[in-house]
């Protein structure tokens, strides 16, 4: 049981350029989201999901694009990147009223 | 709106010590609570879930005890250890179905040998 996993583990991307962070659940969850996490700014919630083609933004969405075609998947697309988005990005999984499942994180540098 | 607040943002012991650590929140209505550990440059880790109907959690050397009706809990360490040191975050899921966890913003707790 590999509960929630993230990929990539690090990335480095130049401003401007596109691209996704994976994120994968084995465990039939309905509820996914994403979250970033900064130095004193703690985890802010960028965007979630209740189920397979249901989403909705959270905190900090601009700049970014997530789609639910699964339950098992929830992609988070940053469409332009930019320095602003250099961060810590933390996946979750739960049921609709449990407790959280977070993967290992994704380090992005934006240079 | 719910917010959750943590005290002491951060905390220092010699080993061996019992310790406890605070989250207070400011809607009652919750489906349930949850302590999380973070180690610099690490991922959450789960520590302890506890339901809305349940008092208290116990697992190993931690126990977690919720009061609804004041808006707490506390996080009991019992004779930490050097390995214990980390970030501990609480956060809450909102009564609402399908609501988000909001999340305190963590203490940090540093054991000395």
């Amino acid at each position: 049981n590999a509960g929630v996993t993230q990929t990539p583990k690090f990335q480095v991307l130049k401003t401007g350029q596109s691209m996704t962070l994976q994120c994968a659940q084995d465990m039939n969850h309905e509820y996914m989201s994403w979250y970033r996490q900064d130095p004193g700014m703690g985890l802010r919630l960028i965007h979630y999901s209740v189920g397979a083609g249901i989403t909705d933004q959270g905190e900090v969405p601009n700049g970014y694009n997530v789609s639910r075609s699964t339950t098992e998947d929830f992609p988070l697309r940053l469409l332009s990147a930019a320095p602003s988005q250099t961060s810590v990005y933390f996946c979750a999984s739960s049921t609709l009223i449990g407790g959280y499942t977070f993967g290992s994180g994704t380090r992005l540098t934006v240079v | 709106k719910q917010e959750v607040t943590q005290i002491p943002a951060a905390l220092s012991v010699p080993e061996g010590e019992n310790l406890v650590l605070n989250c207070s929140f400011t809607d009652s209505a919750i489906y349930n609570l949850q302590w999380f550990r973070q180690d610099p440059g690490k991922g959450l880790t789960s520590l302890l879930l506890i339901q809305s109907s349940q008092r208290e959690q116990t697992s190993g050397r931690l126990n977690a005890s919720l009061d609804k009706s004041s808006g707490r809990s506390t996080l009991y360490i019992a004779a930490s250890q050097p390995g214990d040191s980390a970030t501990y975050l609480c956060a809450v899921r909102p009564g609402n179905y399908g609501q988000n966890f909001v999340f305190g913003p963590g203490t940090r707790l540093s054991v000395l040998p």
